[in-house]
């Protein structure tokens, strides 16, 4: 049974330092890792989609990388500003075409 | 292009009294997912649609879940009756397609249900 632990539940720094966010799963038979962000009362924005055969992907101060065979991915946020507090929830896709979800880190950067 | 549209926003309700969801998908994209979001935790799938067939609803409490998607386009789902573990968020998604492993699943903002 596949399952996705985010760790730490929650995290507070000061605006502009760089900061990672960790992912883990159990069963490395994924097709991709996606990453989402959640403001409150909103729904799931994607930022990063790595497909299983990739290292990584990068979009703008964001970067995600993923290791199968440790079952492991992590975000990478550079220069963090107050905009980017929010939930981040990390998620994989099983063969059947279903994502399994970790419950996400609460991210708040302090301005 | 509009996104994923979810009504209401949000709903109280008694335990025991029923409830109706609404979302209409992105135009074009033939899978829909239902998924419920308690406080604190990621979204359990509900139900997956690819046009208007159930791909796979293991996860849904059929005693008291239902949802339907008749044209292959707006779809609903319904509580009957609510129980207190009901009270969650119910985020609709939709892509172009479950065969596409790589198109991402777009959100809308979710319904947030209240049990009382």
């Amino acid at each position: 049974k596949q399952e996705v632990t985010q760790i730490p539940a929650a995290l507070s720094v000061p605006e502009g330092e760089n900061l990672v966010l960790n992912c883990s799963f159990t069963d490395s038979a994924i097709y991709n890792l996606q990453w989402f962000r959640q403001d409150p009362g909103k729904g799931l924005t994607s930022l990063l989609l790595i497909q299983s055969s990739q290292r990584e992907q990068t979009s703008g101060r964001l970067n995600a990388s993923l290791d199968k065979s440790s079952g492991r991915s992590t975000l990478y946020i550079a220069a963090s500003q107050p905009g980017d507090s929010a939930t981040y929830l990390c998620a994989v896709l099983r063969s059947n075409y279903q994502l399994i979800w970790g419950a996400g880190t609460k991210l708040i950067i302090k301005p | 292009e509009a996104g994923v549209a979810q009504s209401p926003r949000y709903k109280i309700i008694e335990k025991r009294q029923s409830v109706a969801f609404w979302c209409n998908p992105i135009s074009g994209h033939a899978t829909l997912y239902w998924y419920q979001q308690i406080l604190g935790q990621g979204p359990k799938l509900l139900i997956q649609f690819q046009n208007n067939g159930v791909v796979d609803d293991s996860q849904l409490p059929k005693d008291r879940f239902s949802a339907e998607r008749l044209k292959g386009v707006d779809s609903t789902l319904k509580i009957q009756p609510a129980k207190l573990e009901d009270s969650a968020v119910y985020l609709c998604a939709s892509s172009l397609g479950s065969g596409r492993v790589n198109q991402p699943q777009h959100f809308g903002d979710g319904t947030r249900l209240s049990i009382l």
